[in-house]
């Protein structure tokens, strides 16, 4: 069956540090996958998407994602992380009209 | 473009009262999801509309709960009567034909005491 797993509940990093976020699915074709941020209160908004082609993915806000078909991952990245950068993530992944979520991960960024 | 509109952005109700949820797509998107959002079962989708016609309502949890598209800009999510354990987070999203992401609004959230 189709899932999308973050093991990560929380993570915290500095700010000006490197972030990566892990994201492994299960899905039994070509995956089209999706990273979203939520702030607080907010509505999700999409960082970036992968449906085929180049498998490093740049997205809005200086995110990028790898896509690695041999370990069913779609990690998010950050080189240098800001503090306005505190929020939930969220990975997806499409299935049919659907789109299926992870649990989240929150990020604090600490000064 | 306004992005998707819902209303109201917060509703406190006592148990047993009816509850409507409203959602306006962004103009010219085919699609329209409903979700819900807890902390103990995260992002759910409720129930998804294409051309304002129901696809797929199996995420809807139970009878109290109904939605309905009458028109391409208008949508609603109704739960009759609402109860405490209703209480979250609900999420209007919408999509074009072709594309795969989907636009989410804001949210309502709902309390239920």
């Amino acid at each position: 069956a189709q899932s999308v797993t973050q093991p990560d509940i929380h993570i915290t990093v500095s700010e000006g540090a490197s972030l990566e976020l892990r994201c492994n699915y299960s899905y039994g074709a070509t995956p089209y996958l999706f990273w979203y941020v939520q702030s607080p209160g907010q509505g999700l908004q999409l960082l970036l998407k992968y449906f085929s082609g180049d498998t490093l993915v740049q997205g809005i806000k200086g995110f990028e994602a790898e896509f690695k078909r041999s370990q069913s991952s779609f990690n998010l990245r950050k080189p240098s992380v800001h503090w306005s950068d505190a929020a939930e993530y969220f990975c997806a992944l499409r299935y049919g009209n659907k789109l299926v979520f992870g649990a989240g991960t929150i990020l604090r960024v600490k000064s | 473009d306004a992005g998707v509109i819902q209303s109201p952005r917060h509703e406190v109700t006592e148990m047993g009262q009816e509850v409507t949820l409203r959602c306006k797509p962004i103009s010219g998107h085919d699609y329209l999801f409903w979700y819900r959002q807890t902390m103990m079962r995260g992002l759910e989708l409720l129930i998804y509309f294409n051309n304002n016609v129901p696809i797929d309502d199996s995420g809807m949890p139970e009878d109290r709960f109904s939605a309905k598209m009458p028109n391409a800009s208008f949508s609603t999510l109704k739960i009759q009567p609402s109860e405490p354990r209703d209480s979250a987070v609900y999420f209007c999203a919408s999509s074009p034909v072709g594309l795969h992401e989907q636009y989410f609004g804001p949210g309502t959230r709902l309390t239920v005491t």
